[in-house]
């Protein structure tokens, strides 16, 4: 089982660009969580899908986040514009959503608004 | 408004010696909590968790121990080792999928 996989790995733009991020859950977990970590925050939960459904996105800090979800092997945190207050490391996590599951974590996306 | 509050940003511990990490929370209706430990470069990962049915739950150098009273819990592990060496994170959930973490404690075990 490959994990979950998140691209790009690093990602460097200039202030007021549009940044993509991307997940791959792993195969069967039917709930993916996005999460920015920062140093004042820890780690943040910014919106869940179940089944590709958005069930909570109480998290997404304004109107220039956007998540999608169109299948269940992909999803999408966008950021447009982006400012240098998005600058941290963005992860995707995936559970089965059977019970207490634990939730699998990306190796995250490190993102750098200049 | 943080619900889950590591208030330790780091702690150093000679190897073989007990660390201690702690962690406390506000909201009355979390009754499962989760330490999850980070590397550097690379997503957390579950590490062990308990219901709050229990006080107690052991895996192998690692115990958490949980105070429903206090809000409180803290994992231990002993004896430590410089592999331990990462971010703790703990986390707390209720009766939805989501976790709401803490903002991690950086633990050193040094020679």
């Amino acid at each position: 089982d490959a994990g979950v996989i998140q691209s790009p790995r690093h990602e460097v733009t200039e202030m007021g660009q549009e940044v993509t991020l991307r997940c791959k859950p792993i195969s069967g977990h039917n709930s993916l969580f996005w999460y920015r970590q920062t140093m004042m925050r820890g780690l943040e939960l910014l919106i869940y899908f179940n089944n590709n459904v958005p069930i909570d996105d109480s998290g997404m800090p304004e109107d220039r986040f956007s998540a999608k979800m169109p299948n269940a092997s992909f999803s999408t945190l966008k950021i447009q514009p982006s400012e240098p207050r998005d600058s941290a490391v963005y992860f995707c996590a995936t559970h089965r959503d059977r019970g207490r599951d634990t939730q699998y974590f990306g190796p995250g996306t490190r993102l750098t608004v200049l | 408004d943080q619900q889950v509050k590591q208030n330790s940003p780091s702690l150093s511990v000679q190897e073989g010696r007990i660390s201690i990490l702690n962690c406390d929370y506000t909201n009355s209706m979390f009754d499962y909590f989760l330490w999850y430990k980070k590397y550097p470069a690379e997503g957390p990962t579950f590490l062990i968790s308990i219901s709050s049915i229990k006080d107690k739950n052991e895996d192998g150098r690692f115990t958490v121990f949980l105070n429903k009273s206090a809000k409180h819990l803290s994992l231990h592990i002993v004896p430590s080792q410089p592999g331990d060496s990462a971010v703790y994170f703990c986390a707390a959930s209720g009766t939805a999928s989501k976790l709401t973490f803490g903002t991690g404690t950086r633990l050193q075990v040094t020679l």
